[in-house]
């Protein structure tokens, strides 16, 4: 089974701080990364797929970065406001390549 | 969520029954998921299909079994219900292709008593 592993497990910050979450994961067999976002009561929403080695992706505050060699990603947060709060899931795909296998998740609170 | 739909959102069956969760897509999609969600466990895998009649095990795959007889359907079932399954199921889809990411329906809540 494989294994992705995220941290910290939570997180407490102020609004306005920035912040960065971990993902590793096995380097072998890499098809895909993805981040999801996941707000209570929700359901998870995609924010990045990344493929490649060196892959960065940017949504408004939001941006990862990827590297496959040595099996590990970055999220980033700039300047967080109380509407980031929420779980933050990472999974990368099987070793068939054929479904995503998920850490437990970063739980981001951020206060105003 | 737009083209997924979970049912039933929310059951509560006894121990030894048998439940079916339904999910349904409507976006023609050739991978379908199951998860369940479990406190400090965060989502895994039950089953997965690949195509009509093709599934396979995820993770945690003992006491559920899946069937998929038509592209915009796929079924859970657990054949005699435990207490062990009481938790949030979701069901996800996906395009072909590395560069799509899951939509996940809106979860079932399923407790077993």
């Amino acid at each position: 089974i494989l294994n992705v592993e995220q941290s910290p497990q939570s997180l407490h910050v102020q609004e306005g701080d920035s912040t960065n979450f971990t993902c590793s994961f096995p380097s072998s067999n890499f098809y895909a990364l993805h981040w999801y976002r996941w707000e209570t009561a929700k359901s998870p929403e995609a924010l990045f797929v990344m493929t490649l080695n060196g892959d960065e992706k940017k949504k408004g505050r939001i941006s990862a970065t990827l590297n496959t060699k040595e099996g590990y990603s970055y999220l980033y947060i700039k300047g967080s406001q109380p509407e980031d709060s929420a779980t933050y899931l990472c999974a990368s795909t099987n070793q068939a390549g054929t479904a995503l296998i998920f850490g437990k998740g970063t739980t981001l609170s951020v206060s105003s | 969520d737009a083209g997924i739909t979970q049912s039933p959102r929310h059951k509560v069956t006894e121990t030894g029954t048998p439940v079916t969760l339904r999910c349904h897509q409507t976006e023609n999609h050739r991978y379908m998921y199951w998860y369940r969600q479990d406190p400090g466990h965060g989502l895994r895998l039950i089953h997965y299909s690949y195509g009509v009649k093709d599934t396979d095990k995820g993770e945690v795959s003992d006491g559920y079994s899946v069937s998929r007889s038509k592209t915009e359907d796929f079924l859970l079932t657990l054949e005699s219900a435990t207490s062990s399954q009481t938790s949030v199921y979701f069901c996800a889809i996906k395009a072909r292709g590395n560069d799509y990411g899951y939509t996940f329906g809106s979860g079932t809540r399923l407790t077993v008593v």
